[in-house]
């Protein structure tokens, strides 16, 4: 059981590049989330999932994009990136909604640096 | 605007001792909230939780408390370790909302 994984942990991306950020979870959670954090800052909210097929704008969804094909895996699309988007991206999942269930369970996190 | 609100960036404390870690909200409609821990280069993992109709949960060494009217939560670790020092986020969450706001976030360095 390997809970939530993330890939790359790490990447540089050029000014006006694409690039997809993976997450898959093994735990059949229907809950999924992108988050970023910026230095300093707390855990922003970008897109979440309630299923497969089934996607949500959260807080700062701008220049992102995601699809959920499948219960494991939600990708998380960059499209045209800008140095404004170098942060650390997390992906979490989880069973329910928050004020039902414990917790929501975190990946380790993709670095990204826009240059 | 920021609705979970963690006011102290950093707190050190000596090893044995009590840590203290504080969070404000603003949003009233909230009743549910979380510690998250995170060590470096890892993700947040969970702590601890308390809903709106408890005023206090312990777990071992973590107690969190909730004073609703003053819309204020608190962590308190006691004996704190070494394995202690990590940063310390507080979340919170309207019931049945599927969405967590985060506070900023506290590092607590725990002195040997």
């Amino acid at each position: 059981n390997a809970g939530v994984t993330q890939t790359p942990k790490f990447r540089i991306l050029k000014i006006g590049q694409s690039m997809t950020l993976q997450c898959t979870q093994d735990m059949n959670h229907n809950y999924m989330y992108w988050y970023r954090q910026d230095p300093g800052m707390g855990l922003k909210l970008i897109y979440y999932s309630v299923g497969a097929g089934i996607t949500d704008k959260g807080e700062v969804p701008n220049g992102y994009n995601v699809s959920r094909s499948t219960t494991e895996d939600f990708p998380l699309r960059l499209e045209l990136a800008a140095p404004s988007q170098t942060s650390v991206y997390f992906c979490a999942s989880s069973r329910d909604v928050p004020a039902r269930t414990e917790t929501q369970y975190f990946g380790p996190g993709t670095r990204l640096l826009v240059l | 605007d920021q609705q979970v609100k963690q006011n102290s960036p950093s707190l050190s404390v000596q090893e044995g001792r009590i840590s203290i870690l504080n969070c404000d909200y603003t949003n009233s409609m909230f009743d549910y909230f979380l510690w998250y821990k995170k060590y470096p280069a890892e993700g947040p993992t969970f702590l601890i939780s308390i809903s709106s109709i408890k005023d206090k949960n312990e777990d071992g060494r973590f107690t969190v408390f909730l004073n609703k009217s003053a819309k204020h939560l608190s962590l308190h670790i006691v004996p704190s370790q070494p394995g202690d020092s990590a940063v310390y986020f507080c979340a919170a969450a309207n019931f049945g909302n599927e969405k967590l706001t985060f506070g900023t976030g506290t590092r607590l360095t725990i002195i040997p």
